[in-house]
């Protein structure tokens, strides 16, 4: 069975470019989340969706952050614009439902260096 | 103000001994706990988890335990072997979507 997935892997990109980072969750699940990884925070939670609602955006860091999804199989993270200090591992996570006893699988990871 | 900390950033362990990571956490709401490994360039992946019901849970080499009176928990890998050279990532849970993280644990296995 097929893990969650995202793309792109690496990315390098510009100071002032738009960025998309895409997942498809684990089928069947219908809790999202995406996480940043930095040497300075460790892994935190940007935004948690539940059935595709957005139910805690919180950790999003600025305006510059916007998450969406659309459907149960697909979400996106998009920076626009990329500043270098969103360079980072962004992951994203999945559950089959939220309550103690589940276990969240992550993606592989979108390697993010803005420059 | 950290929740769940993993104060050892890093353990080397000779192979064939035992390796013990350690977690601690202040939330007494937590009932579920997790351990994670993370190779580089790899997305974390779920190794065991307990429940708060429990203070032991074995899985093969891996064992966690959990000590609910001092908020500690700890992973212990028997025997160690060089595969097991990774970050381990603690993390806690009270039935909500926030699973708290813990910094990691960078355990090298030498050989």
């Amino acid at each position: 069975d097929a893990g969650v997935i995202q793309s792109p892997r690496h990315e390098v990109t510009e100071m002032g470019q738009e960025v998309t980072l895409r997942c498809k969750p684990i089928s069947g699940h219908n809790s999202l989340f995406w996480y940043r990884q930095t040497m300075m925070r460790g892994l935190e939670l940007l935004i948690y969706f539940n059935n595709n609602v957005p139910i805690d955006d919180s950790g999003m860091p600025e305006d510059r952050f916007s998450a969406k999804m659309p459907n149960a199989s697909f979400s996106t993270l998009k920076i626009q614009p990329s500043e270098p200090r969103d360079s980072a591992v962004y992951f994203c996570a999945s559950t089959e439902t939220v309550n103690s006893g589940n276990t969240i699988y992550f993606g592989e990871g979108s390697w993010l260096t803005v420059v | 103000d950290q929740q769940v900390k993993q104060n050892s950033p890093s353990l080397s362990v000779q192979e064939g001994r035992i390796s013990i990571l350690n977690c601690d956490y202040t939330n007494s709401m937590f009932d579920y706990f997790l351990w994670y490994k993370k190779y580089p360039a790899e997305g974390p992946t779920f190794l065991i988890s307990i429940s708060s019901i429990k203070d032991k849970n074995e899985d093969g080499r891996f064992t966690v335990f959990l000590n609910k009176s001092a908020k500690h928990l700890s992973l212990h890998i028997v025997p160690s072997q060089p595969g097991d050279s990774a970050v381990y990532f603690c993390a806690s849970n009270s039935g909500t979507y926030k699973y708290i993280f813990g910094t990691g644990t960078r355990l090298k296995v030498l050989a």
